[in-house]
């Protein structure tokens, strides 16, 4: 079983910072999602990556997969960014996600 | 096409009584999910379809819930002599492979079982 964890758990920051969001996961993985969850429940993709670097508007997320580790970045922040942020891992031959528990964020104006 | 859709957004129910929630999914999708997740939790997995076989079951996915996607189309869950710990999010994802292509999550069903 690939076990998750994500950084930090809540993370509360001023509009305009430099956010990072860290996930780590314990067995090789075919696929990493990070995934943005706003109240009341809808879930968005933002990423799918298995290796390398991703970047959309000022959304960037970065993997090592020798290291098991990923990173979501959001520059410039909002607050419509405040949403909380979910890192999935799909395991080799398998085809269920495993989830981290989230980032909670709030961008302060 | 408007995404994942599911149906009801919200339902409450007593003890032991049966509960059926409903998944469309985007239509040229052939791979379809069901998660769970409650409070302050990340979704686990329940059980995942390609077209209309189910191909995987999660050990959470108990006797008492069973889903189908009869025509590779749409998708339900039901459970059975509901229990108070199935209060949760029950999700529905679509995706048009499984490698590739990104998951479509709908909105979910929040089920509050009293």
């Amino acid at each position: 079983k690939n076990e998750v964890e994500q950084s930090p758990q809540n993370l509360t920051a001023q509009e305009g910072e430099f956010i990072t969001i860290n996930c780590s996961y314990s067995v090789g993985i075919s696929a990493l999602h990070w995934l943005q969850q706003h109240p009341g429940g809808g879930i968005v993709s933002l990423f799918m990556l298995s290796s390398g670097k991703k970047k959309h508007g000022r959304l960037i997320a970065t993997i090592n997969i020798q290291e098991k580790h990923s990173s979501l970045h959001i520059t410039a922040s909002h607050p419509r960014d405040s949403a909380v942020y979910i890192c999935a891992v799909r395991n080799f031959g398998n085809e269920k996600l495993t989830f981290g528990t989230g980032t909670r964020l709030t961008i302060i104006p | 096409d408007t995404g994942v859709s599911q149906n009801p957004r919200h339902k409450i129910t007593k003890r032991g009584q049966n509960v059926t929630f409903r998944c469309d999914p985007i239509s040229e999708h052939n791979r379809l999910y069901w998660y769970r997740q409650t409070l302050g939790q990340g979704p686990e997995f329940l059980t995942y379809f390609q077209n209309e076989a189910q191909l995987e079951k999660s050990r959470l996915l108990s006797d008492r819930f069973s889903a189908e996607r009869p025509k590779g189309s749409f998708s339900t869950l039901e459970i059975q002599r509901t229990e108070q710990g199935d209060s949760a999010m029950y999700l529905c994802a679509s995706s048009l492979d499984a490698g590739r292509w990104k998951l479509f999550f709908g909105s979910g069903t929040q089920l509050s079982v009293l």
